[in-house]
């Protein structure tokens, strides 16, 4: 079974400091990734998502995410944080050859913008 | 267009109890996704549902757990003799399609077992 790793657990950062969180999945063949954000008190938004194409894949709100199929990766970047950053942000993968629609989730990493 | 709604927002039952959590999806879509989010984990998929038929519920506990999407109303996610461990964020999703990039997420049910 596929799994999603994403090794920051709790991230603290200032305001304007650039952000990069990991996230890793296992499995070999074709994958649709996905970033998912939490606000505090809010449901789950999508950020961005990759199918195909090119690998550095733009979100809303200033964040963008580059797939290297070679590591497995589809790490999250945003050049310079805001307060209002601060939420949890889930990577996600749904394995497309094996016809299933369910979302593995990663564990999350919570993120903690400091004015 | 109102999103996925999701109630109650918080249940509280006690051990022994049945618990019921709701999920109205978005207008005009027709399947629904259940995941169970336990503390400091991130969310597990349970049961993937189209209207009146389970299409994968490889998530779901083989006990105590049941779900439907009935023609009319919303999804209900069944959890019967509810134990300790049970607590947890049960989120509910929804999409027009079965294409998993279109899923929309609901609020969630924090369900507290006492």
């Amino acid at each position: 079974a596929q799994s999603v790793s994403q090794h920051n657990h709790h991230v603290i950062l200032s305001e304007a400091a650039s952000l990069e969180l990991g996230c890793n999945y296992s499995y070999g063949g074709t994958v649709n990734l996905f970033w998912y954000v939490q606000y505090p008190g809010q449901h789950l938004q999508l950020l961005l998502k990759y199918f195909s194409g090119d690998p550095l894949v733009k979100g809303i709100k200033g964040f963008e995410a580059e797939f290297i199929k070679s590591k497995f990766s589809f790490n999250l970047r945003k050049p310079s944080v805001q307060w209002s950053d601060t939420a949890e942000y889930f990577c996600a993968v749904n394995v497309e050859d094996m016809g299933r629609r369910a979302l593995t989730f990663g564990s999350g990493t919570r993120l903690q913008v400091q004015p | 267009n109102a999103g996925v709604m999701q109630n109650p927002r918080h249940l509280v039952r006690r051990r022994g109890q049945e618990a019921r959590l709701r999920c109205s999806p978005m207008k005009g879509h027709s399947h629904v996704y259940w995941y169970r989010q336990l503390p400091e984990e991130g969310l597990k998929f349970m049961v993937y549902l189209q209207k009146e038929n389970i299409i994968d519920e490889s998530g779901m506990p083989k006990e105590r757990f049941s779900a439907e999407f009935p023609k009319e109303g919303p999804s209900i996610l069944r959890i019967q003799q509810v134990v300790r461990g049970d607590s947890a964020a049960y989120f509910c999703a929804s999409s027009p399609t079965g294409a998993t990039h279109e899923q929309y997420f609901g609020p969630g049910t924090r369900l507290t077992v006492t």
